[in-house]
Parts: structure tokens; sequence; C-alpha cells
């Protein structure tokens, strides 16, 4: 198994409050990326980054943001949680476009 | 606008039988497929992939063909297990960018019965 980790596992937050979600990985791979899960939706990418300091958005960043000062850490933060928010949510590593992306065990928020 | 669809939510399969899963797409940029298996309280694990320079690839019991003109693709599980009872995804990416971003299929749940 990759060697991916995310942190916390479970989070409960309250409307408003922000919250930061960590990933942390040992492959030293260049590519990193946050997903969210919900029923109907399957996946939908946050934001990734392609190197250190290097992020974009994905298709759903709109309350999201990340940053990656390092290579093996690549955070989502939540500025002001809503219960829109209330998800599953992984985050993937990749070893090159056109490669396989491997994903964490994944963090369940709920925003009450 | 879904451009990955798994038309069929869910799918029961007898051990030993063969499980299809099936995924059409609309953006004809995507040139690289996967599949993921998903297992409750976990994360997704990558299954097997195809490049669209191919049309099939086989990885022990798991098959994924590739039909471009009809923007489709299928797993197939022979034989099921099982084991096998999972969410499925399919996922495409395009290659070329700054990443692989990759658009995901809403899933079918697969149930393989005794």
């Amino acid at each position: 198994d990759a060697g991916i980790t995310q942190s916390p596992r479970h989070k409960v937050t309250e409307t408003g409050t922000p919250v930061t979600l960590r990933c942390h990985q040992t492959e030293n791979h260049r590519y990193m990326y946050w997903y969210r899960q919900d029923p109907g939706h399957g996946l939908r990418l946050i934001h990734y980054s392609y190197g250190v300091k290097d992020t974009d958005k994905g298709e759903v960043s709109d309350g999201y943001s990340v940053s990656r000062s390092k290579t093996e850490d690549f955070l989502l933060t939540l500025e002001s949680a809503t219960s829109s928010q209330t998800s599953v949510y992984f985050c993937a590593i990749s070893g090159g476009q056109g490669y396989e992306q491997y994903f964490g065990p994944g963090t369940r928020l709920t925003v009450t | 606008d879904q451009q990955v669809k798994q038309n069929s939510p869910s799918l029961s399969v007898q051990e030993g039988r063969i499980s299809i899963l099936n995924c059409d797409y609309t953006n004809s940029m995507f040139d690289y497929f996967l599949w993921y298996k998903k297992y409750p309280a976990e994360g997704p694990t990558f299954l097997i992939s195809i490049s669209s320079i191919k049309d099939k690839n086989e990885d022990g019991r798991f098959t994924v063909f590739l039909n471009k003109s009809a923007k489709h693709l299928s797993l197939h599980i022979v034989p099921s297990q099982p084991g096998d009872s999972a969410v499925y995804f399919c996922a495409a990416s395009a290659v070329g960018g700054t990443a692989s971003k990759l658009t995901f299929g809403t899933g079918t749940r697969l149930q393989v019965t005794l």
C-alpha cells in the first residue's frame, strides 16, 4: 500500500469555524490531490498540487484553499465551514501524469 | 454535466460467474481510464487501467475493454468472488496540462452472492 495518511480521520465542527485537513505521504510523489465523495456524485476534485508551492483548482474548489510547503504534506483548509461541506475527503498521490493515483483512508467531516 | 457515467447503481452476481461493470464517457479528450474498488470506510483502491491506444488490458481476473468509437469501457471480473463485493468507480483523465486530474463516475455497487 502507498504510504498515505490523513488526519484527522473523523471531525465534527460547527458552521463558520475553520477546519484544516492534513495529508501526509512517504512516497516522495510529486502530485497530490484532494477529492470529496458525496452520494450521487462519485469523487470530485477540489484542488491538486504538482509540486511544492504549486497548486491549482479542481472542479469544486469554492470554499476551500490548499497549501503545500513540503513534498510530503498537502493541507486542505475550509476557511469557514458550511453544512454543504459535510462529506468524506480523500487525498491521493501519483508519481506522474498518466499514472494511477493512490488514495488515503479518508476523513469524514461533519459540519453542524 | 456528468462526463463519466455509470448508469447501473448496483449489480448482483453469483459467485463464480462473470461480473460486467459498464462506464460511458462524453469527453473525447480523455485518453487514460482507470477502475477503482472501494470498501466502506476505506479509500478507493486502484484496480486496473487502460490507455486509449489499447482496446484491452488484463490483470488476473480483471479485464478492462475500451471502445473509443462508442466512448464506452467495461470491467469484467471472472470468476467473481464474494470478496469482490464493493463499490466500483470508473475514472478518466486527459494526460497533459499540469497534472492528471481524474473525473469519476458515480459508482456501481457490486454484490457477489454465494
